[in-house]
């Protein structure tokens, strides 16, 4: 099945800096990557995602670029905030199943006020 | 605004108890999922479900089963409960389509402790 690694396992940033997450996948059939936001005491709340076609989507201070080529794809987040200190997952969705997703480790992210 | 509600945030039970987890979600999605997270693995797929009284295995279904007899509840039954079945476990729903991708709705998890 699908193999999905994510780096780093905790990044911490201070206020108003650039946050990068990067998740790599094996299966080349995957074709939907959507990023997750875990806070505290919560279940993971869908931010962002990105369809194969498209190579960089954005949503205010989130983007997301994904590299078919290489199997890779990335979460970008400026000017971060207090509030965006949360565990971040990339999932890629199984090739053959459109329902099913395989998550990463997850990304631990500190913002220091 | 979509609803997944769990039955307990936290649980703790004793090892060879059967243990039931509940979820519920008021949106009438098709598909509803189970998961459980550990530090460093993420989120691993136990089972999930297309339609009432239809289920399919995940990606770690060993010592775990499940139940959907109405379109709403889907239960994760621990049939006889191991101190490694120790975890946060997450219930997720979302619409139908088969052909195309869909957000899943997270409900809040149950911590389960198994002593």
């Amino acid at each position: 099945g699908e193999n999905v690694e994510q780096h780093p396992s905790t990044l911490s940033v201070q206020e108003g800096d650039s946050a990068v997450i990067k998740c790599t996948y094996s299966d080349s059939a995957s074709n939907y990557f959507p990023w997750y936001k875990q806070e505290l005491g919560k279940g993971p709340q869908l931010i962002i995602d990105i369809r194969s076609n498209v190579g960089e989507k954005k949503d205010q201070r989130i983007a997301v670029t994904l590299n078919k080529t290489a199997k890779h794809f990335s979460l970008h987040i400026t000017e971060t905030q207090p509030e965006d200190s949360a565990v971040y997952f990339c999932a890629a969705s199984a090739g053959y199943n459109f329902n099913k997703f395989y998550f990463g480790s997850g990304t631990k992210l500190n913002v220091k006020p | 605004d979509v609803k997944v509600t769990q039955s307990s945030r936290y649980l703790v039970k004793r090892t060879g108890e059967k243990v039931f987890l509940e979820c519920v979600q008021d949106m009438d999605h098709e598909n509803m999922f189970w998961y459980r997270q550990d530090p460093g693995l993420g989120l691993r797929l136990i089972y999930f479900s297309y339609d009432v009284k239809m289920k399919e295995k995940g990606d770690i279904p060993e010592g775990y089963s499940v139940s959907r007899e109405k379109k709403e509840r889907f239960s994760l039954i621990l049939e006889s409960a191991s101190t490694n079945q120790t975890s946060m476990y997450l219930c997720a729903s979302s619409p139908p389509g088969l052909s195309s991708y869909n957000e899943q709705f997270f409900g809040p998890g149950t911590r389960l402790t198994v002593l």
